[in-house]
């Protein structure tokens, strides 16, 4: 079936630097993929997303790119700062209705 | 605007016993989702709901059962809890894809813990 693999499982990294997440999808039909921040003890919330007709999307610190040939996608934040850590969740739609997750990284920023 | 509430917080079960999840969205979305996190597992989808009076299986169905008589309520069901259904479960919900975009939107979770 369908999966999206998602890595590093966890990330460490110092305040200022910069992180980044990847993943991988099989379902060469999936033209959209979301980017879920889970903070501790709350429901996932959406970042930012893309679709399969952009090459890259930037939001302030935040960027997603996607290589459809490769089947990869990717979350760049810059100047990572203490409040970015969290859990984050790649998706990538299969379908008409659904999401499939990858398995989430975790993500620590020291100050 | 309360967004997605879900009812319980937290629930203990003991293997055998019956419980249902209910979630509530005031947002007049037309899709709605069950998942549950694992450790390790990201988010897996149970069942969905592409409006009123519809469900539909998802990755990991099997135990769990779910109905959706009023659009603004989705109901998951165990009828025997199990050990391995000890689980964090999240309800999302979605504007109608097509035309009004695709975020899901999460409510704070309820977490079970199944003896």
């Amino acid at each position: 079936g369908e999966n999206v693999e998602q890595h590093p499982s966890t990330l460490s990294v110092q305040e200022g630097d910069s992180a980044v997440i990847k993943c991988t999808y099989s379902d060469s039909a999936s033209n959209y993929f979301p980017w879920y921040k889970q903070e501790l003890g709350k429901g996932p919330q959406l970042i930012i997303d893309i679709r399969s007709n952009v090459g890259e999307k930037k939001d302030q610190r935040i960027a997603v790119t996607l290589n459809k040939t490769a089947k990869h996608f990717s979350l760049h934040i810059t100047e990572t700062q203490p409040e970015d850590s969290a859990v984050y969740f790649c998706a990538a739609k299969v379908g008409t209705d659904k999401l499939i997750f990858g398995t989430g990284t975790r993500l620590q920023v020291f100050p | 605007n309360a967004g997605v509430t879900q009812t319980p917080k937290f629930r203990v079960l003991k293997t055998g016993q019956s419980m249902t999840l209910l979630c509530a969205q005031d947002m007049n979305h037309e899709y709605m989702y069950w998942y549950r996190q694992d450790p390790g597992m990201g988010l897996r989808l149970i069942h969905y709901s592409v409006g009123e009076g519809t469900t539909a299986k998802g990755e990991v169905p099997d135990g769990y059962n779910v109905s959706r008589l009023k659009k603004q309520n989705f109901l998951l069901g165990l009828e025997s809890a199990a050990p391995s259904q000890t689980s964090v479960y999240f309800c999302a919900s979605s504007p109608f894809i097509r035309t009004s975009g695709e975020t899901q939107y999460f409510g704070p979770g309820t977490r079970l813990l199944v003896l």
